[in-house]
Order: structure tokens, then C-alpha cells, then sequence
């Protein structure tokens, strides 16, 4: 059964402290990993990685894909109170039939 | 550009009731899906569809049916609803093809069955 695992399930640091956020996977047929931060309401894209593409960078985020150990991490460096919702990992099926498998989530807090 | 949209935003319906969650995309997006969201269970897939005319099930189908009879379109409904169907929802559509694409979500429907 494909599944998608991230740690830690919470995570409580202080402003301009350094985050990672983990995300192990095994899915029958990877496609690509892509991170969400979701708040309040709908989760909003991050990073996608692929096989071709595994490193991105945004600001004060960043993101690695290891394709052998079946991975991701996403830091976080110089975190902001901003910086505080659940961050999600999901891993694209690509049997085509475009599902995507979600883990549960990590809860960041940052505090002021 | 309003994306995906979901309706309504919240419900509160009594145990048994039946309801109709509405989902419509714009951007002529093939692959739609519905997600359930519980605390401490991230996103479960419970019904998806890659075309007009084309569903199946996800990883928590039951309770739920779903049809797809245009592009747009794709409503979830619950056909006599139980407390453990308490959660939020969300609809997300996504184009196809290859790498490029990622998925995009509505604003979410907070359902709660008493």
C-alpha cells in the first residue's frame, strides 16, 4: 500500500530559529513530491520536486528530494510567527491516474 | 479567476440527512477529486475523477457517491450522513499532463452531523 510519512507530527520553536520538516515515502510509482503550508483554509503550493528537478529554493525555504532513500526534507531558516500552520507533503501517483497520497502533516508553531 | 469553488462553507446536518457538497472548476481541469481532512489524518482521497463521464474511488469511499457528467462539474454526496462524516472537506482539481502541474484546492466545506 502506498503511503506517505512525515515527522515530527508537531513542532514548537521560537522566531529565528531553523526548521526541518520531514517526508518519507513509498509509492508504487513516483511522479513527483510537492509541499503545501496550509493555515486556516486551503492548502497553498510550496515546491514540487521530480526526478529531474530535486532541490528548490524560495526565500527562506528550501527543499530536497533523495530519490534513493525516498525522501524530502523542507527547511526553514530565520522562521516568523507567519511561518506557523501545517505543512504538507503529498506524493503524485503516476500510474495516470493523477491521485495524490497526503501525510498527515506537521505542525509548526513559532513563537514571537 | 475563481479557481476551484466549493459550496457551502459550512453545514451542520442531523444524522441521516442527505446532502450535496458542490464543487466547480474554471480552468478546464481534467482530473478532479474530493478530500476529507480530520485532525491528526491529513488528506484522504475519497473519490476522484479523471474526465467527464470517469470516477472511482479513493481511500474512504463509503457513505460518499460522486458523478461527473461535465468538465466543471464534480458535487460529492452524502447519502444519509453519520457523525463520523464530520470534517472538512476539500475539492481540488488538476490539468493533465506531466510535470508542471500540482493540484489546485477550494476554500474548503466544514461539515458537522449531530
Amino acid at each position: 500500500e502506498d503511503k506517505v510519512v512525515q515527522s515530527p507530527l508537531s513542532l514548537v520553536v521560537h522566531e529565528g530559529d531553523t526548521v526541518t520538516l520531514n517526508c518519507s515515502y513509498e509509492v508504487t510509482n513516483f511522479r513527483s513530491l510537492l509541499w503545501y503550508k496550509q493555515e486556516k483554509k486551503a492548502p497553498t503550493f510550496l515546491f514540487m520536486l521530480t526526478p529531474s528537478g530535486i532541490e528548490k529554493k524560495s526565500g527562506r525555504l528550501s527543499s530536497i528530494l533523495d530519490k534513493k532513500e525516498l525522501f524530502s526534507i523542507l527547511n526553514i531558516t530565520a522562521t516568523q510567527t507567519g511561518d506557523s500552520a501545517i505543512y504538507l507533503c503529498a506524493v503524485e501517483d503516476g500510474s495516470g491516474t493523477y491521485k495524490y497520497i497526503f501525510g498527515t502533516g506537521t505542525r509548526l508553531k513559532v513563537l514571537a | 479567476n475563481a479557481g476551484v469553488t466549493q459550496t457551502p462553507k459550512f453545514q451542520v446536518l442531523k444524522t441521516g440527512q442527505s446532502m450535496t457538497l458542490q464543487c466547480a472548476q474554471d480552468m478546464n481541469h481534467e482530473y478532479m477529486s474530493w478530500y476529507r481532512q480530520d485532525p491528526g489524518m491529513g488528506l484522504r482521497l475519497i473519490h476522484y475523477s479523471v474526465g467527464a463521464g470517469i470516477t472511482d474511488q479513493g481511500e474512504v469511499p463509503n457513505g460518499y457517491n460522486v458523478s461527473r457528467s461535465t468538465t466543471e462539474d464534480f458535487p460529492l454526496r452524502l447519502l444519509s450522513a453519520a457523525p463520523s462524516q464530520t470534517s472538512v472537506y476539500f475539492c481540488a482539481s488538476r490539468g493533465k499532463g506531466a510535470f508542471g502541474n500540482t493540484i489546485y484546492f477550494g476554500e474548503g466545506s466544514w461539515l458537522t452531523v449531530v
